[in-house]
């Protein structure tokens, strides 16, 4: 069975220094994966997905992510982090049928110091 | 862009009553909707897969008599869970694929905002 693994369940870092979240994935085949942002008792908004082609994926807010085989890890950078980006950051890939459900990593919560 | 309304955003109820959650398609039809438990600080859980038209795939573990999904339109789908109990207490998202029956990975998925179940 497919699953995901956040390891970093918080992170700090101070506003204008570079973020990298990890995240591990676990899936038969190629993997089709997902990066989603959750603000305090939000929904989800989509970062960046990866389905195929070039492993490095651009997403909207300066984020982007880079899907490694070899590792079987898909973590998610941004050069230089803003206020704003604090919040919640979930990892998920996504099944093949079942209606493309979604499998959620643990959340890492990212915390920006001024 | 596609918008995915939830409703209501809160709700408080007493335990041992039943509440509805409605998560509705605006402006795109969506044959499987997915239905989502969050407890604070944790991931979010898939409670359940839901059809329009057919009856839900609830994953191991869901009490399918306590959490009853209801799919009857291409743009609506209801989460009611029944004779509430505190430890039901949890934030419900639910999230909407775009597009037909055996649409898969590839095609837009939408979240709703949420529902925040409080029940006393």
């Amino acid at each position: 069975a497919q699953s995901v693994t956040q390891p970093d369940i918080h992170i700090t870092v101070s506003e204008g220094a570079s973020l990298e979240l990890r995240c591990n994935y676990s899936y038969g085949a190629t993997p089709y994966l997902f990066w989603y942002v959750q603000s305090p008792g939000q929904g989800l908004q989509l970062l960046l997905k990866y389905f195929s082609g070039d492993t490095l994926v651009q997403g909207i807010k300066g984020f982007e992510a880079e899907f490694k085989r070899s590792q079987s890890s898909f973590n998610l950078r941004k050069p230089s982090v803003h206020w704003s980006d604090a919040a919640e950051y979930f990892c998920a890939v996504a099944s093949y049928n079942q209606g493309g459900k979604l499998i959620f990593g643990q959340g890492t919560e990212l915390s920006v110091k001024p | 862009g596609a918008v995915v309304s939830q409703h209501p955003s809160r709700v408080i109820c007493k335990s041992g009553t039943s509440v509805k959650i409605e998560c509705r398609s605006l402006d795109f039809q969506a044959t499987t909707m997915f239905w989502y438990r969050q407890f604070p600080k944790q991931s979010l859980m898939l409670m359940a897969t839901s059809n329009e038209g057919s009856k839900a795939t609830y994953e191991q573990g869901v009490e399918k008599d306590k959490f009853l999904i209801n799919h009857a339109s291409l743009t609506l789908s209801t989460l009611t869970v029944t004779s509430a109990h505190p430890e039901d207490s949890s934030f419900y998202i639910c999230s909407a694929r775009e597009g037909d029956r055996g649409s898969s990975y590839n095609s837009p998925l939408h979240f709703g905002n949420g529902t925040r179940l409080t029940v006393t």
